[in-house]
């Protein structure tokens, strides 16, 4: 099973700044990753898909890249509604895993 | 718009069952897998279980495998989670969630969840 670990567990921002979120791989899952926002209360809403793609309706501000083992997701100014918590997700090899969430806060 | 409605949770004594409902609308359902993924109390995400979009391929995690059955009725747009010898670790908000496209398992639309807490 691939393990996912995204760093840090907590980060702590202000409205307007930018967040840079990780999310490493135990090995290789190409390019097959996705990010996923969870607010309280919420179901988790997915943003980024296939490591770099933007989900319908997901704004411009958010961002994903990398490949293989390593990827980042980043916000380029905070909106108050973009504190949550964040999960990488990938799809290369069953089971499908997510990394254990980055608040956001 | 796409809309998934999970149903049937509730308080279940260990080694007891319980069986999930989803019903989905505004979307092809014959089309898509749909999974379940759960999320235990103030923990992350954890993937439990996918149905084809025929019915004909199930998967499950292990930590489920042997004890739940994943179905769907087509006819009904519904998908369902059959939970036998339930364990205290399986308290969990349970999500039913569609699949971005066939074979891009990524979830691009969720229900609200289901809740269901096992204990004595």
């Amino acid at each position: 099973e691939i393990v996912l670990t995204q760093s840090p567990a907590t980060l702590s921002l202000s409205p307007g700044e930018r967040a840079t979120l990780s999310c490493r791989a135990s090995q290789s899952v190409s390019s097959y990753l996705a990010w996923y926002q969870q607010k309280p209360g919420q179901a988790p809403r997915l943003l980024i898909y296939d490591a770099s793609n933007r989900a319908t309706g997901i704004p411009a501000r958010f961002s994903g890249s990398g490949s293989g083992t390593d990827f980042t997701l980043t916000i380029s100014s905070l909106q108050p509604e973009d504190f949550a918590v964040y999960y990488c997700q990938q799809r290369d090899n069953w089971p499908w895993t997510f990394g254990q969430g980055t608040k956001v806060e | 718009q796409v809309q998934l409605v999970e149903s049937g949770g509730g308080v279940v004594q260990p080694g007891g069952s319980l069986r999930l409902s989803c019903a989905a609308s505004g979307f092809t359902f014959i089309n898509y897998g749909i999974h379940w993924v759960r999320q235990a109390p103030g923990k992350g995400l954890e993937w439990v279980a996918i149905i084809s979009f025929d019915g004909n391929v199930q998967l499950y995690a292990d930590s489920v495998k042997g004890r739940f059955t994943i179905s769907r009725d087509n006819s009904k747009n519904t998908l369902y989670l059959q939970m036998n010898s339930l364990r205290a670790e399986d308290t969990a908000l349970y999500y039913c969630a569609k699949q971005l496209a066939v074979a891009r398992n990524y979830f691009d639309h969720w229900g609200q969840g289901t809740l269901v807490t096992v204990s004595s």
